[in-house]
């Protein structure tokens, strides 16, 4: 059963301490995303890769936030320092990058507190 | 205005009642639209895809999409308390990238 795993489930961290999410996307995609999701904004793309080149980080806060793919089987999204209001749980989602093709399958997301 | 509007709800509805979801969107640039399905605590799970104009049917659900009206509809028949769930649309254009632009979801709850 293919699916988008995603480490830690749940991080509890104080302000100003590094905080590293990591992704294992379905073997064979090669697109994968990083969301945010809170009640007030809702799901936001942070980060965009295409056969780990990153095509889109532009809805990510530069100064502290860091998308990377060191390989096709992981990619990371690091928050250095970290802040209260980076509290969301964080979802990495991955897709087949087929033209024509939109469908994005999401992990089970990390949930982050900061405080 | 938003790209995509949809009503956060919440909708309570009776077991066994047909529901409508809907989002509007303001993009006529948009080609390619999705209903995702997010139960509590999880991550949102594709449940309808629709390319263009027209409708879909997959079993209780049926997808409607109205690019006149810049307008799609998630129909749910025979709901069931399995159903409880935040319902997001999404959506995006031809060609480009895959980058989808979701609405804020729809609270759902389908009471026995």
């Amino acid at each position: 059963d293919a699916r988008v795993t995603q480490t830690p489930r749940h991080k509890v961290t104080e302000m100003g301490q590094e905080v590293t999410m990591r992704c294992q996307p379905i073997l064979g995609h090669n697109t994968v995303f990083w969301y945010r999701q809170t009640m007030m904004q809702g799901l936001e793309l942070l980060a965009y890769f295409r056969n780990r080149a990153p095509l889109d980080d532009s809805g990510m806060p530069k100064d502290r936030f860091s998308a990377e793919m060191p390989d096709a089987t992981l990619a990371t999204l690091k928050i250095q320092p970290s802040e209260p209001r980076d509290s969301a749980v964080y979802f990495c989602a991955s897709g087949l990058g087929l033209a024509g093709s939109r469908e994005q399958f999401f992990g089970p997301g990390t949930r982050l507190t900061v405080l | 205005q938003k790209e995509v509007e949809q009503d956060p709800g919440p909708l309570s509805i009776p077991e066994g009642a047909i529901v409508s979801l809907n989002c509007t969107y303001s993009n006529s640039a948009f080609q390619y639209f999705m209903w995702y399905r997010q139960y509590s605590r999880k991550g949102p799970e594709l449940l309808m895809y629709t390319y263009s104009s027209g409708n879909k049917e997959d079993g209780r659900f049926t997808a409607q999409v109205d690019k006149s009206s810049k307008y799609i509809s998630l129909f749910i028949r025979d709901s069931q308390p399995s159903d409880s769930a935040t319902y997001l649309c999404a959506m995006s254009p031809q060609g480009g990238s895959e980058k989808l632009v979701f609405g804020k979801g729809t609270k759902l709850t389908v009471n026995p």
